[in-house]
């Protein structure tokens, strides 16, 4: 079974850290994704990437950043986390070819005070 | 670009009763539409795709879903609802012209009651 995971399930921060959202898929899938999901507003794209250092905005790029320097891994960075960043964060993998499901990880609940 | 819209974020059923879940995309090249699942705590689980194949798809759990392109509707049914069928649905839809990065509803939320 494809297996993405993600190292946290729950994480505080305080406002204005650095925070590393780190996510591993073990099924050497090509895109990888990062989506946050708020109550109302469902899952939004934040950055994705289809190949080793390469990325791409998604729908909401502001204030985040992305590094994908093995093919395996995706991490999510926040450079100054502020509490509008609140939110359950999820990462996903698929082998970037269309109609091909994406498999997710459990989520990280990030709250940042 | 492509989107879905989910009409209704909170549906009812009662135990045994059919489910709708309705999911209207709009996309302008030939879309694959997905439904995913999630349950409290977790991550999403996929339910059932459609690929160009068969408009009449066919996932897990007993649910399945019709593609029609005059209506641009994938509406996501399943005849009789079981409690553990509560859960948060989404839509999605994907694109060659997006990466196929998928684009997801707002979901909708599905209680059944006893």
């Amino acid at each position: 079974d494809v297996k993405v995971t993600q190292s946290s399930r729950y994480l505080v921060k305080r406002t204005g850290e650095k925070v590393f959202l780190e996510c591993v898929q073990d099924m050497d899938h090509e895109n990888m994704f990062w989506y946050r999901q708020d109550p109302g507003l469902g899952l939004r794209l934040i950055y994705f990437s289809y190949d080793v250092k390469m990325k791409e905005k998604g729908d909401i790029p502001e204030g985040y950043s992305v590094s994908r320097e093995k093919k395996e891994r995706f991490s999510l960075i926040l450079e100054s986390a502020s509490t509008n960043q609140t939110s359950m964060y999820l990462c996903a993998s698929d082998p970037a070819r269309g109609g091909t499901e994406a498999f997710f990880g459990q989520g990280t609940r990030l709250t940042v005070v | 670009a492509q989107s879905v819209t989910q009409l209704g974020s909170h549906v009812s059923v009662s135990e045994g009763a059919l489910v709708l879940l309705r999911c209207n995309y709009s996309s302008s090249v030939p879309p694959y539409l997905f439904w995913y699942v999630q349950y409290p705590n977790q991550g999403l689980q996929l339910l059932l795709k459609y690929t160009s194949a068969a408009t009449l798809v066919k996932g897990i759990n007993g649910f399945e879903a019709e593609f029609k392109k005059s209506e641009t509707s994938f509406h996501l049914t399943k005849p009789s609802a079981h409690m553990s069928d509560a859960a948060e649905y989404f839509c999605a839809v994907s694109a060659s012209n997006s990466g196929y990065a998928l684009n997801f509803g707002k979901g909708t939320s599905l209680l059944v009651t006893p």
